[in-house]
C-alpha cells in the first residue's frame, strides 16, 4: 500500500518568497512521485514526476522537488512566489506494481500576499 | 497540446435520479480512470478500465457505479440512482503506456 502525508493545509506567503510545500511518502515498493496544482474552477494539472531518474525534478512555473529516500520525502520548492501561484497543490505517489494508481495527500491551499 | 476533456462541466440533478459524466480521453492513451473530490476532501480514486474492462475498483465504486467505452473514443461513468453523498468534483484521467496519469477539467456533481 502507499500513501502520501502532506503537512500544512494550508500556507501563506510573500510575493517574492520561497514557497515550500511538504510530502512525506510511505512505499513498500519503489515510488513514482508527483506533485499536481489545481488553480480555482480547474482541473488537475501535473506540475512535475519523479520516475527514479534523478532525484532533483523542474516542473513548470518554477517549481522544483528533490526526493529524498533517506527522509521518505518529496518536498516541493519555488524561490520566488507569483500571485499567479495562488492555488491547491496535490502531492501523489504511484508504483508499476499497482497499475500506477495514484494515491493522493489532503492538498495544500497556497495563498499568496501582494 | 492533446487534453482530456469532460463533458458536462457541471449538473445539479436530483436524488435518485441518473447521471452519466462523459470524458474523451487523449487518443493515444490506453488506460482510463475515474476519480472524485468531495467538496474539502482528498482527491479519491474510483476505477480503472484497461481494454474494455475494469482493471481495478474502489471500495466507493459499487453496484450503483458503471464505466463504459462503448464507441472507442467517450468514456463515460455512470451512477444509476444518484444519492446526496455522491456530490463531488469527478475527474477523468488516461495514461498511455507510461507512468504518468493525465487528468480532465473535472465534472462538478451536485446531487439535491
Amino acid at each position: 500500500a502507499q500513501s502520501v502525508t502532506q503537512l500544512g493545509s494550508h500556507v501563506s506567503v510573500s510575493e517574492g518568497a520561497l514557497v515550500l510545500l511538504r510530502c512525506n511518502y510511505s512505499s513498500s515498493v519503489p515510488p513514482y512521485l508527483f506533485w499536481y496544482v489545481q488553480y480555482p474552477n480547474q482541473g488537475l494539472q501535473l506540475l512535475l514526476k519523479y520516475t527514479s531518474a534523478a532525484t532533483l525534478v523542474k516542473g513548470i512555473n518554477g517549481f522544483e522537488a528533490e526526493f529524498k529516500k533517506s527522509e521518505t520525502s518529496f518536498h516541493l520548492t519555488k524561490p520566488s512566489a507569483h500571485m499567479s501561484d495562488a492555488a491547491e497543490y496535490f502531492c501523489a505517489v504511484s508504483a508499476r506494481s499497482n497499475d500506477y494508481k495514484l494515491s493522493f495527500g489532503a492538498g495544500t491551499t497556497v495563498t499568496v500576499r501582494a | 497540446e492533446p487534453e482530456v476533456t469532460q463533458t458536462p462541466s457541471h449538473q445539479v440533478t436530483q436524488m435518485g435520479q441518473e447521471v452519466i459524466l462523459r470524458c474523451v480521453p487523449i487518443s493515444n492513451h490506453l488506460y482510463f480512470y475515474w476519480y472524485r473530490q468531495i467538496l474539502g476532501q482528498k482527491v479519491e480514486f474510483l476505477v480503472s478500465f484497461y481494454n474494455n474492462e475494469i482493471s481495478e475498483k474502489s471500495e466507493i465504486f459499487d453496484d450503483q457505479f458503471s464505466v463504459e467505452r462503448p464507441d472507442g473514443s467517450n468514456f463515460t461513468l455512470k451512477i444509476r440512482s444518484t444519492k446526496l453523498e455522491d456530490s463531488a468534483m469527478y475527474f477523468c484521467a488516461g495514461r498511455a503506456s507510461g507512468n504518468t496519469i493525465y487528468f480532465g477539467e473535472g465534472s462538478w456533481l451536485t446531487v439535491v
